[in-house]
């Protein structure tokens, strides 16, 4: 049974960066893309961008581009997304979620949340 | 991008109610259309993928229909645990984008 557990809370200032990880139990992220989604305090649920992990490659939200940093351990185990220049409104919870071989298989497994606080 | 509107924003129901919620895409998604359920302070939960496939060990009364443009979700019979907000999600193309959630509350 595939199981992602992220890292926990943080309180940021304003203008610092923040790095949270996403790790697999039960299975590799090897093959799977791995995607990114927060939702700020009352809101929706806003896609920030993916890694694939066998290769590296990402792909980002057109807003996210010039702050977002998503990587993996060498194991492929461990994914981390990087959000640099934090604002308030970054204040939200981060969910990493795998998706399935296909794009249509949606994002199966969700990782139980990091809060991210940003407030000077 | 491609927007995603759903409809209603909320729904007042009660236990053992039909319920039927929309979703539009602002462009042909062909059937890479998700629905996913949400309770409060937890993570989403993939329901229904491929705009109509049920995804393992969700309930036979989740169904999804829909092609292209218009997407629906139902629920045949509600059930106490079924009061949550429901988000459609498109995977047709990056960058992925949402509905902006219905919350079904009991009635």
């Amino acid at each position: 049974q595939v199981q992602l557990v992220q890292s926990g809370a943080e309180v940021k200032k304003p203008g610092s960066s923040v790095r949270v990880s996403c790790t697999a139990s039960g299975d590799t992220l090897n093959t799977f893309a791995i995607s990114w989604v927060r939702q700020a305090p009352g809101q929706g649920l806003q896609w920030m961008g993916g890694i694939l992990p066998m290769f590296g490659t990402t792909n980002c939200a057109q807003e996210f581009q010039d702050r977002v940093t998503m990587t993996t351990d060498e194991s492929t185990t461990t994914i981390y997304m990087e959000l640099s220049s934090l604002r308030p409104e970054d204040t939200a919870m981060y969910y990493c979620a795998r998706e399935g071989r296909d794009p249509r298989a949606g994002m199966g497994y969700w990782g139980q949340g990091t809060l991210v606080t940003v407030s000077s | 991008d491609i927007q995603m509107t759903q409809s209603p924003s909320s729904l007042s129901a009660s236990v053992g109610d039909r319920v039927t919620v929309t979703c539009r895409a602002s462009q042909s998604i062909d059937n890479f259309l998700n629905w996913y359920q949400q309770r409060p302070g937890k993570a989403p939960k993939l329901l229904i993928f491929a705009a109509s496939s049920l995804q393992s060990g969700v309930p036979s009364r989740f169904s999804g229909s829909g092609s292209g443009t218009d997407f629906t979700l139902t629920i045949s019979s509600l059930q106490p645990e079924d009061f949550a907000t429901y988000y459609c999600q498109q995977s047709y193309s990056t960058p992925y984008t949402f509905g902006q959630g219905t919350k079904l509350e009991i009635k």
